[in-house]
């Protein structure tokens, strides 16, 4: 099994539309939550961070952590075309330095207007 | 604000010959340094990190090297490129946390 599973999609919703993007773990150490929006042929960009369970609302973005079920999501409100991307999972066990990233390998979303 | 410069943007090099990628961040003092490759399909994959000037650790044995002369420079090298080196290679930086970590925009290497 691996630490982290992500559905490579692609997923097509139209303007508007509420998008659910979710990534599984298996690694139960796993403390530290992000979700990273990617273009094509840019970096990353951090879009939520959350440390353990809860949800964090920023903007039309929701994120939330399960750790009980090893599971977490992004929201996206009133999705707009701008939000065609791929987005990461991303999480750590922990903060000290060198502590790499563990990666989903992306949700490749479209939203058609 | 903090920002992470990387360049080039693009590279073609012939199987081989070296490779000097360079990263620098502006806006913080003593970064974190990391570099990732993203390959299609697989995923970030780290390959080096730094905590200071001259401290490197290595993840995965390979044919890179990296240095960091300077606090706020990472520099990832290789003295001869094999095909397998092809991707697209990125520098994060993070701060005393060390989460969360931020991405420069990359640059895509292409082996001939």
């Amino acid at each position: 099994q691996k630490e982290v599973e992500q559905d490579p999609g692609p997923l097509s919703v139209p303007e508007g539309a509420i998008v659910s993007l979710n990534c599984t773990y298996s690694n139960s150490a796993f403390q530290y939550f992000m979700w990273y929006r990617q273009y094509s042929r840019k970096g990353p960009e951090l879009l939520m961070y959350t440390y353990s369970s809860g949800n964090k609302e920023d903007g039309r973005f929701t994120a939330q952590v399960d750790k009980s079920s090893k599971y977490i999501s992004l929201f996206i409100r009133d999705s707009q075309p701008s939000d065609s991307a791929t987005y990461l999972c991303a999480m750590s066990a922990a903060n000290q330095a060198g502590t790499a990233l563990i990666f989903g390998k992306g949700t490749t979303l479209s939203v058609s207007s | 604000s903090q920002t992470i410069h990387q360049w080039p943007a693009t590279l073609v090099q012939p199987v081989g010959s070296p490779l000097s990628l360079e990263c620098t961040v502006e806006g913080t003092s003593n970064p974190n340094l990391y570099w990732y490759r993203q390959a299609a399909g697989r995923g970030l994959q780290l390959l080096f990190y730094s905590v200071g000037i001259g401290q490197i650790s290595s993840e995965v044995p390979q044919n890179l090297s990296a240095s960091r002369p300077q606090d706020r420079q990472f520099i990832l090298s290789s003295k001869k490129l094999l095909l397998s080196d092809s991707g697209f290679y990125l520098c994060a930086w993070a701060g005393p946390s060390n989460q969360p970590q931020h991405f420069g925009d990359g640059t895509r290497l292409s082996i001939l």
